[in-house]
């Protein structure tokens, strides 16, 4: 089983809709979680953090954590065609900082 | 401005030809880390180090060497690169958890 788990996508949505990403993680002691943003060939730019349970708001973006079920979210809303990339997923714990695969997002005018 | 500096962005080089990725911060960051990114394998670590001296493999350490003599630099070294080390290679400085990457290096090794 992977650490952090990641739907690869694509995932396809049309401009002014909610998109939804998703992530697992495996380490139950994993303390702080994290949304980068991936432009092709760009290098990952930190969107969103979150450290405990429930919703967090940043502008369009919510970031939601269950640690319980051990499961991440990002939700964008009012999706641009600015807003395709790939999202990456991750999660700390002591020292290492650990990346899902990362999630393709397509918005589509 | 803060920021992770990396050179050069792109390199093609042969197999066996040594070569050094430069990486350089100057948020004064403890932490730094060398990644690399492959389709569908995400970004895994290489190497890590937590301070100036100390120096550390991540889950990919094999065939790079690293070095840490002062804290705002952290080069990559390819003693004998070959081809499966072509790849997309990431710096990043972390303060706390929060990581900061460089721009990337794409390196081609034919």
């Amino acid at each position: 089983q992977k650490e952090v788990e990641q739907n690869s996508g694509p995932l396809s949505v049309p401009e002014g809709a909610i998109a939804s990403l998703n992530c697992t993680y495996s380490d139950r002691v994993s303390q702080s979680f994290f949304w980068y943003r991936q432009y092709s060939g760009k290098s990952p730019e930190l969107i969103m953090s979150i450290y405990s349970n429930g919703d967090k708001e940043d502008g369009r973006f919510t970031a939601q954590l269950n640690k319980a079920s051990q499961y991440v979210s990002l939700l964008i809303r009012d999706s641009q065609p600015s807003d395709s990339a790939t999202y990456l997923c991750a999660v700390s714990s002591t020292d290492k900082l650990i990346f899902g695969t990362g999630t393709r997002l397509q918005v589509f005018p | 401005e803060a920021q992770v500096t990396q050179n050069p962005r792109y390199l093609i080089t042969v197999t066996g030809k040594k070569l050094t990725v430069t990486c350089s911060q100057n948020m004064n960051h403890e932490y730094m880390s060398w990644y690399r990114q492959d389709p569908g394998l995400g970004l895994r670590q290489i190497y890590y180090s937590m301070n100036v001296e100390v120096t550390d493999k991540g889950d990919v350490p094999e065939g790079y060497k690293v070095s840490r003599k002062e804290k705002r630099n952290f080069p990559l070294i390819l003693e004998s690169p070959s081809p499966n080390q072509t790849s997309l290679y990431f710096c990043a400085s972390r303060q706390g958890v929060r990581a900061f990457f460089g721009q990337g290096t794409r390196l081609t090794v034919v």
